[in-house]
């Protein structure tokens, strides 16, 4: 079935410093979304890439879909107490499936 | 728009005991997803529904677990008999159409069986 590998699967920073997770797939993609989930909470969407090269921003959040569709990338510019939490990258399998990584959770130290 | 929603939040339980979790999922959306979360699997698909109609039920781990969606607004999981290793939070989900894409989460059941 469908898999995809995330990294890192921690990552802790000094508040002000920039932070990215991967994720990669050894089969080309339809499209790829991206979920947070605070400590104690669900996972909530934050984007869908849909197009090869594809390249979002969300305030000092961007989105990168790799050229051949089989990775993809969250960057954080200049971290924050609130982005703590865990980013999912979730891709859909043949079957409708939303498979989610492994996640990578975001420490920030203030 | 109150969201996905979960009952019960929190649920303690012992051993071979059933255990029933329930999620009303947006109104108008066709699609719902159950998913289980641990530390160890992450989050993993158990079942999900179109139309109120199973589609896929090859994540759920075994015949202790069963699921329903009798009507549009109501899907139950259940566990019977429950067992210590079923310790997760359980997370509805639900998504108008598949090309929408996004799945909205409900707050979760978080499951102890002692």
């Amino acid at each position: 079935g469908q898999q995809v590998m995330q990294i890192p699967q921690y990552q802790h920073v000094q508040e002000g410093e920039d932070f990215t997770t991967y994720c990669n797939s050894s089969t080309t993609l339809s499209n790829i979304q991206w979920y947070k989930q605070r400590p104690g909470g669900h996972p909530v969407f934050l984007i869908q890439l849909v197009k090869s090269g594809e390249v979002k921003k969300q305030k000092r959040l961007t989105f990168q879909f790799g050229e051949a569709k089989k990775n993809s990338s969250l960057h954080i510019t200049a971290t924050q107490t609130t982005d703590v939490g865990t980013y999912f990258c979730a891709v859909m399998d043949s079957s409708y499936k939303l498979i989610f990584g492994s996640g990578t959770r975001l420490l920030v130290r203030p | 728009d109150a969201g996905v929603i979960q009952s019960p939040r929190h649920e303690v339980t012992e051993m071979g005991q059933e255990v029933t979790l329930r999620c009303k999922p947006i109104s108008g959306h066709d699609y719902l997803f159950w998913y289980r979360q641990t530390m160890m699997r992450g989050l993993e698909l158990l079942i999900y529904f179109n139309n109120n109609v199973p589609i896929d039920d090859s994540g759920m781990p075994e015949d202790r677990f069963s699921a329903k969606m009798p009507n549009a607004s109501f899907s139950t999981l259940k566990i019977q008999p429950s067992e210590p290793r079923d310790s997760a939070v359980y997370f509805c989900a639900s998504t108008l159409g598949l090309v929408v894409g996004e799945l909205f989460f409900g707050e979760g059941s978080r499951l102890t069986v002692l």
